[in-house]
C-alpha cells in the first residue's frame, strides 16, 4: 500500500530537452513536499520543495508543479544536462516524517 | 557538505550474528534518521532520533533497535541479522525536523548472508 508512487522507474532524455519526472500521492493531507536527488553510491541531496499553498516553485533549471485536486506533482528539468542524470525522489511530508517514493532515474544523454 | 560520516561503508555478516552501524555528524543537528533503500521501495525510515536519548520508530523498525547517548552519534543495531535486512543504509540529520533539508550521509552496504 504505497502512498507515493512515481510509476515511471526510468527516464532518458536528450541534453537541452525538457525532463519530466511524475509522482502521485493518495494521502490529501499531504502538505509539503520535497524532491531529492540521488547519485550512485552517494546519499540523495536535496533538491526542491512545494508546499501546498503554491502550485509552482521554481529554482534555476528546476521546477515543481503540485496538482492538489489530483494528488499528482512533477518537477520539470529544463534544459536538462548529462549531469542531471540520477534517481530522483519525490517525498511528501507526513506526520514527522517524509515518505519517500520508489524513484525514477533519469539518463540524459548528450 | 553536511559533516555527515556513517561507518562501516561495508559489510558481509551471516545471518544471526549483530551488527551496528553507526552515523556520525559534527553539524550538532538536533534531528537524526536511519533509512534503508531497496529495489522497488525507495527510502524507508526505521528510526530516528529527536535529541539525546530520545528516539522513536519509523515504518519498517521491527528487528531494529537504535542508540543515541550524545549528539552527534546515532547507532543502528540488528540484534540477531537476516537475509531481508540486506540493504543500502542511510543515516540522514536535519535541524528542524523532516520538513527541514535532511542531510544524507554516503550509506552502509550491508549484505547478510
Amino acid at each position: 500500500d504505497q502512498q507515493v508512487k512515481q510509476n515511471s522507474p526510468s527516464l532518458s532524455v536528450q541534453e537541452g530537452r525538457i525532463s519530466i519526472l511524475n509522482c502521485d500521492y493518495t494521502n490529501s493531507m499531504f502538505d509539503y513536499f520535497l524532491w531529492y536527488k540521488k547519485y550512485p553510491a552517494e546519499g540523495p541531496t536535496f533538491l526542491i520543495s512545494i508546499s501546498s499553498i503554491k502550485d509552482k516553485n521554481e529554482d534555476g533549471r528546476f521546477t515543481v508543479f503540485l496538482n492538489k485536486s489530483a494528488k499528482h506533482l512533477s518537477l520539470h528539468i529544463v534544459p536538462s544536462q548529462p549531469g542531471d542524470s540520477a534517481v530522483y525522489f519525490c517525498a511528501p511530508l507526513g506526520t514527522d516524517k517524509l515518505i519517500f517514493g520508489t524513484g525514477t532515474r533519469l539518463q540524459v544523454f548528450p | 557538505d553536511a559533516g555527515i560520516t556513517q561507518s562501516p561503508r561495508h559489510k558481509v555478516t551471516e545471518t544471526g550474528t549483530p551488527v551496528t552501524l553507526r552515523c556520525h555528524q559534527t553539524e550538532n543537528h538536533r534531528y537524526m534518521y536511519w533509512y534503508r533503500q531497496d529495489p522497488g521501495h525507495g527510502l524507508r525510515l526505521i528510526h530516528y532520533s529527536y535529541g539525546v536519548k530520545d528516539t522513536d520508530k519509523g515504518e519498517v523498525s521491527d528487528g531494529y533497535s537504535v542508540s543515541r547517548s550524545k549528539t552527534e552519534d546515532f547507532l543502528l543495531t540488528l540484534e540477531s541479522a537476516t537475509s531481508s535486512q540486506t540493504s543500502v543504509y542511510f543515516c540522514a540529520i536535519s535541524s528542524g525536523g523532516a520538513a527541514d533539508t535532511q542531510y544524507f550521509g554516503p550509506g552502509t552496504r550491508l549484505t547478510v548472508l
